[in-house]
């Protein structure tokens, strides 16, 4: 059992270029999240998505778009890297819908992106 | 104002000591309340959900006070694997964390 997959561990951008960080889930999970974690900081919430087919805005939008392409996956897309955009990213999953009442948030192992 | 506040920490106890942590949230509504653990360079995993009457699991116990809108976290004993970062987590909606308050136990 995977649980949360999360792909690349690490990568390396120039500033103004586009990368996707993948991720999918075999938990048939309906909410998947996009979470960046920096120093100080603890987690910032991206973009989530409550359903299949269905994205919204967290916190720290800007920059970044998702796709939800399927119940499994949910991928982060940067179009135009930043230097502010390094730091490391998680995905997570979550059995219960929208309204969270003890569900925990599962997390994949992070991306750490350096963006120069 | 941050919504949710961790002491920041950093603590360093010794072995078979007993530390707490406190966390406090701003929004009211909020209806869920959760501890992570959080390894250096790992992925955040629940410690322990927080129940409206408190809860206790092995040497941890969890505390609710809605009226100050802050949780807590009790260590007992603590070991040397206790050494991480702890995550406060508040859902509104969407599950909000504290920056984390990380915890050494020295031999």
């Amino acid at each position: 059992n995977a649980g949360v997959t999360q792909t690349p561990k690490f990568q390396v951008l120039k500033t103004g270029q586009s990368m996707t960080l993948q991720c999918a889930q075999d938990m048939n999970h309906n909410s998947m999240y996009w979470y960046r974690q920096d120093p100080g900081m603890g987690l910032r919430l991206i973009y989530y998505s409550a359903s299949e087919g269905t994205t919204d805005k967290g916190e720290v939008p800007n920059g970044y778009n998702v796709s939800r392409l399927n119940k499994r996956e949910f991928s982060l897309r940067l179009e135009s890297a930043a230097p502010s955009q390094t730091s490391v990213y998680f995905c997570a999953s979550m059995g219960v819908g929208t309204v969270v009442l003890d569900s925990p948030l599962h997390f994949g192992n992070g991306t750490r992106l350096t963006v120069t | 104002r941050k919504e949710v506040e961790q002491d920041p920490g950093p603590f360093n106890v010794p072995e078979g000591a007993t530390v707490a942590f406190n966390c406090t949230y701003s929004n009211s509504a909020s209806q869920s309340f959760f501890w992570y653990r959080q390894d250096c360079r790992k992925e955040p995993k629940l410690l322990m959900s927080v129940y409206s009457s408190g809860n206790e699991d092995g040497r941890f116990t969890a505390q609710l006070n809605r009226a100050s809108q802050y949780i807590s976290l009790l260590i007992r004993d603590s070991k040397l694997s206790d050494s991480a970062t702890y995550l406060c987590v508040v859902t509104e909606g969407d599950m909000r964390f504290g920056a984390g308050t990380r915890l050494t136990v020295k031999p």
